[in-house]
């Protein structure tokens, strides 16, 4: 079975600054990779997804993310933090299955 | 509808007692998708449907639960004689073929609450 695991439950960063939120699969196939936000009392929604192709992926909101097969990671980055980024971020893997397998989830804080 | 739909948007039951939720998902999307998501847990896969067949249940945690599909739209998730661990938010998703490639769309789920 594939599994996530993202580090840092709770993350923080000021206004303006670089987000960087970590993400690491297993699996013994080319996988496919998303990242999901969850801002509070809505559904998730889908920010960004690598099924093939570029490695670096751009999605909503100025956010992407880099595939790196050798060290099995899909880090999820934005270069300057806004207010309305303060939300819950879930990494998910899939593989040739038709299991979406999520990690725990990331809760940004973003300080004014 | 313009999205997935879920009912009730909060549910408050007794220990011992059965429940349903309901999932409305977009229309002409095959697949049909019921997560779990407990506090600090992530989402927890409990069983997928293609059309009205579900070719995975294993992630129902036991038989006290059940999920149905009819039409290949409205889907049911029924929990009998629900426990205080039952409490949890019930996220329902759909995708247009099922693939594992393909975005998922979400409700905005249903608080279970038992007590």
């Amino acid at each position: 079975a594939q599994s996530v695991t993202q580090l840092g439950s709770h993350v923080s960063v000021s206004e303006g600054a670089l987000v960087l939120l970590r993400c690491n699969y297993s699996s013994s196939v080319p996988p496919y990779l998303f990242w999901y936000v969850q801002y509070p009392n809505q559904g998730l929604q889908l920010l960004l997804k690598y099924t093939t192709g570029a490695t670096l992926v751009k999605g909503i909101n100025g956010f992407e993310a880099e595939f790196k097969k050798s060290e099995t990671s899909f880090h999820l980055t934005k270069p300057s933090a806004h207010m309305s980024d303060a939300a819950e971020y879930f990494c998910a893997v899939s593989d040739t299955g038709n299991q979406f397998y999520f990690g725990t989830g990331t809760s940004l804080t973003v300080i004014p | 509808g313009a999205g997935v739909s879920q009912s009730p948007s909060n549910k408050v039951t007794e220990k011992g007692k059965d429940v349903e939720l309901r999932c409305d998902p977009i229309s002409g999307h095959t697949a049909l998708y019921w997560y779990r998501q407990s506090l600090g847990q992530g989402l927890e896969f409990l069983i997928y449907f293609q059309g009205n067949s579900a070719p995975d249940k294993s992630g129902l945690p036991s038989d006290r639960f059940s999920a149905e599909r009819t039409g290949g739209s409205v889907s049911t998730l029924t929990i009998q004689r629900t426990q205080q661990e039952d409490s949890a938010v019930y996220l329902c998703a759909s995708s247009l073929e099922g693939q594992p490639n393909e975005k998922l769309f979400f409700g905005s789920g249903t608080q279970l609450s038992v007590l």
